[in-house]
């Protein structure tokens, strides 16, 4: 089975920079995500880690530990508008299932 | 850009009515998912299809549930018998190649369930 653990809520402040970490346990892996997810809309796709290391993304980067089953997303320079929930998602099996974490719901603040 | 479109954004049914859950797919994606997440909870994977069958499925797709991919384009949840706790949002998802290709998801369709 699987079991991904981030804290449930973060607060941060406009213009600084915010790490929500993810660890996981699995049996299976293929990669690992990072979504946005606002506020009765959908989640939207921000970053994909499969080897270890450091993925970045214009404000965005995400790190991945395969060895430590660690994770973590870096959001710099914060926005109003970055206020949000942050979902970890696995990705195992053969049809690439998304297993979700419960997310890091993030409020900026000015 | 090409996006995921779920139809309809809002359906109210009563307890033991059937109901079909509509979802486009980005037109070259093969692979197709169903999530849902209850208010408040974690997104939850219910299925996925690929070459006209369910390649994969989670404990909470029952008999009650069924997909289908009746024509080139869409791809369809449906519930034979919705209960009260099926009420959630349940998004359809697409992907070009699984292991390596984002899963894209549509918009969302609040299945209300009174």
């Amino acid at each position: 089975g699987q079991n991904i653990d981030q804290p449930t809520e973060m607060t941060a402040t406009e213009g600084a920079i915010v790490q929500i970490n993810c660890t996981y346990q699995t049996s299976g892996f293929n990669g690992l995500f990072w979504y946005q997810q606002h506020a009765g809309e959908a989640p939207t796709f921000l970053s994909y880690n499969v080897l270890d290391g450091l993925e970045e993304k214009g404000r965005f980067s995400s790190f991945l530990s395969r060895s430590k089953g660690y994770s973590y997303l870096l959001l710099k320079e914060l926005q109003m508008k970055d206020s949000a929930s942050y979902l970890c998602a696995l990705t195992s099996g053969g049809y690439n299932k998304l297993i979700f974490g419960a997310g890091t719901r993030l409020a900026v603040h000015p | 850009e090409p996006e995921v479109t779920q139809t309809p954004s809002h359906q109210v049914t009563q307890m033991g009515q059937e109901v079909i859950l509509r979802c486009v797919p980005i037109s070259n994606h093969l692979y197709f998912y169903w999530y849902r997440q209850i208010l408040g909870q974690k997104v939850e994977f219910l299925v996925s299809f690929y070459n006209n069958e369910i390649s994969e499925k989670s404990e909470i797709f029952d008999d009650q549930f069924s997909v289908e991919r009746p024509d080139g384009s869409n791809f369809t949840l449906k519930i034979r018998s919705t209960k009260l706790e099926d009420s959630a949002m349940y998004f359809c998802a697409s992907s070009d190649v699984p292991g390596t290709d984002t899963q894209y998801f549509g918009p969302g369709t609040r299945l209300t369930v009174l």
